[in-house]
């Protein structure tokens, strides 16, 4: 079993839609990382955060850290948010670019 | 403010040819990541640098590759002896001070990545 989870691993929306996708993890973290990755390979950094929740614009993150659960929203969805988004942890403890990362959720948005 | 450069974006060697991959990391950044995405793989990471240091190294495999950032100029990841298997997209990623404040809590911003492909 991978240390980090995510579901789903394919998911298609239509243009305004309200998306979540789920990151589940099994080890001891200091913090999560929500990545983009478009579909010309290029990463984005989204999210990093250790409690509660951030927002940036349409998008959404919470962490739950008894559950081991993070979620990414995205409300209005929109074509342009067609792109894998990958979870992260850094291990509590380990070095901090030590990255584990999900397999990510291939997202496509259609207009 | 240029963001993570990364160079060459493509590049093409032959088996047992040598890969140098080049990685500037953002103007005040001092720590330097680099991770590996196989095709059709996730991301992986293979080593954490600071000026002139190796931080953490054990997503290196043992032989072939190795990793510099001297204190001039960009950070290095070479691979000598390249085979089939090294075809891969590989990122650099860098951040500020990484020891202040959290360990673990220093967001990290990538490079658009260097496309290695092996004949």
């Amino acid at each position: 079993k991978n240390e980090v989870e995510q579901s789903p691993q394919n998911l298609t929306a239509q243009e305004g839609e309200f998306i979540t996708i789920n990151c589940s993890y099994s080890v001891g973290i200091s913090a999560l990382h929500w990545l983009q990755q478009h579909p010309g390979g290029g990463i984005v950094s989204l999210f990093m955060l250790s409690s509660g929740k951030k927002k940036h614009g349409r998008l959404i993150a919470t962490i739950n850290i008894q559950e081991k659960h993070s979620s990414l929203h995205i409300t209005a969805s929109h074509p342009r948010d067609s792109a894998v988004y990958i979870c992260a942890v850094s291990i509590y403890g380990g070095s901090q670019g030590n990255l584990i990362f999900g397999k990510g959720t291939k997202l496509s948005v259609k207009p | 403010n240029a963001g993570v450069m990364q160079n060459p974006r493509h590049l093409v060697r032959r088996r047992g040819q040598e890969a140098r991959l080049r990685c500037s990391p953002m103007k005040g950044h001092s720590h330097v990541y680099w991770y590996r995405q196989l095709p059709e793989e996730g991301l992986k990471f293979m080593v954490y640098l600071q000026k002139e240091n190796i931080i953490d190294e054990s997503g290196m495999p043992k032989e072939r590759f190795s990793a510099e950032f001297p204190k001039e100029g960009p950070s290095i990841l070479r691979i000598q002896q390249v085979v089939r298997g090294d075809s891969a997209a590989y990122f650099c990623a860098s951040s500020p001070l990484g020891l202040a404040g959290v360990v673990g809590n220093n967001e990290q911003f990538f490079g658009p990545g260097t496309r290695l492909t092996v004949l």
